[in-house]
């Protein structure tokens, strides 16, 4: 059965600084790869996807995630945070052939001015 | 603009009372979800249907019910038998069967709280 871990429940980081948010799945099968952001009481928005192909996947608002498969993670990344960044960030995982998603735990990205 | 709509945004329920969320999609996808998110816990499946007058239990099924009799709606009833059922709950959509690549799409949420 598939499973995504999110590591960091909380993340702080000063604006302008770089971030990384990590993800590490598992699955005996080929997956595909999601990061979604959820902003205070609303639904999820999809920041990008890793279906197949180059393992570097570039999405919107600056965010990049690199699929590395030798050690199942998708860690998402941004050179330069805004405040407009603070939100709740989703790792999830779908296995080839399979209609369900399975979320990590989320991990929420503050912002230090 | 296509989206789902979720309705309503908040809802309150006493004990022993069955309420119905509402999820409308005009993206003409043919699979539907339902998630329940709780703090620290992330997006838990509920149930999820691919077709019209068909679906399954995800998850976390119990306490829960669902119909699927138009391709656009996909209400979920919380019933009596759910013991804990305040949380935020997440209506997504995709374009379904065969398509696990595409991305789902979510509403903006009903949050239920118990009176």
């Amino acid at each position: 059965a598939q499973s995504v871990t999110q590591l960091d429940s909380q993340v702080p980081v000063f604006e302008e600084a770089p971030v990384e948010l990590r993800c590490n799945y598992s699955s005996s099968v080929s997956v595909y790869l999601f990061w979604y952001v959820q902003y205070p009481n609303q639904g999820l928005q999809l920041l990008l996807k890793y279906l197949s192909g180059s393992t570097l996947v570039k999405g919107i608002n600056g965010f990049e995630a690199e699929f590395n498969k030798s050690q199942t993670s998708f860690h998402l990344r941004k050179p330069s945070v805004h405040i407009s960044d603070t939100a709740e960030y989703f790792c999830a995982v779908s296995e080839w052939g399979n209609e369900k998603l399975t979320f990590g735990t989320g991990t929420r990205l503050t912002i230090i001015p | 603009d296509g989206g789902i709509t979720q309705s309503p945004k908040y809802l309150f329920r006493k004990e022993g009372q069955n309420v119905t969320l509402s999820c409308e999609q005009n993206l003409n996808h043919d699979a539907m979800y339902w998630y329940r998110q709780d703090p620290g816990q992330g997006l838990r499946l509920i149930y999820y249907s691919q077709i019209v007058n068909d679906f399954q239990k995800g998850d976390i099924a119990e306490g829960y019910s669902v119909s699927r009799e138009k391709k656009e709606s996909f209400p979920l009833t919380v019933t009596s038998a759910q013991k804990n059922p305040t949380a935020f709950y997440l209506c997504a959509s995709s374009r379904g069967t065969g398509g696990s690549y595409q991305p789902q799409h979510f509403g903006d949420g009903t949050r239920l709280s118990i009176l």
